[in-house]
């Protein structure tokens, strides 16, 4: 197992359309976090899985946002009818259940709305 | 909510010169972790460190849990240092989800 993986690393689109990102977490681990990153800040929470369950979403989550992991194996995070500011870098990070909660990052897909 | 602060916010060194990265954070946490962004924006670990002292080859880092800060320590930079590093924090009681703070951006000068 190379890590986790995120699928595309880079996406334009225009404005309205629909995207979709995957993301394979390490093999063993269970949990599953998807995150946003704006130029010039840090990574900002959107939502976690255990295993196949959404068990938390941020705020910063709109109604045009949805996360699946059905099998909890990999992840989508789709967002609908997008607008210029959901331009951003969106990372998946994943993490095993266990005491050792030490979180792997993908390389991050980079969506810009144009 | 958790608040992290980093300090200082950009930071240009010389190579060869050493420095150190200072993460604060407002309440107790069970996690804490040291990442370097590359230029390409993938976040990579650095240090997984709740408590105690790690080193790790030039880096090392020392969490001091009961007063909710961390140093990180860089010595004989290189310009391969360049990058923003981040500090992450998180909770057992918070499905253990990162806060991270607003980073430290490095220039390692050639």
């Amino acid at each position: 197992d190379t890590g986790v993986s995120q699928d595309p690393r880079h996406k334009i689109t225009k404005r309205g359309q629909n995207v979709t990102f995957r993301c394979d977490p390490i093999s063993e681990h269970n949990r599953l976090y998807w995150y946003r990153q704006t130029l010039g800040q840090g990574p900002e929470f959107l939502t976690y899985f255990q295993n196949e369950a959404q068990l938390e979403k941020s705020r910063l989550l709109s109604d045009r946002f949805s996360a699946e992991r059905p099998k909890g194996s990999f992840s989508t995070l789709e967002i609908q009818r997008t607008e210029q500011g959901d331009s951003a870098m969106y990372l998946c990070a994943s993490t095993e259940q266990a005491m050792n909660t030490e979180a792997f990052f993908g390389q991050g897909t980079r969506l810009t709305v144009v | 909510g958790i608040q992290v602060e980093q300090s200082p916010p950009d930071l240009i060194l010389q190579e060869g010169a050493n420095s150190t990265l200072r993460c604060n954070f407002s309440d107790s946490v069970n996690n804490l972790q040291w990442f370097h962004q590359n230029p390409w924006g993938q976040l990579i670990n650095l240090f997984y460190i709740p408590s105690g002292t790690k080193q790790n080859g030039r880096l090392s880092a020392t969490t001091v849990a009961t007063e909710r800060y961390s140093l990180l320590y860089i010595s004989s930079s290189q310009t391969t240092d360049s990058g923003v590093y981040f500090c992450a924090v998180s909770r057992m009681d918070s499905s253990y989800k990162l806060i991270f703070g607003s980073g430290t951006r490095l220039l390692v000068r050639p």
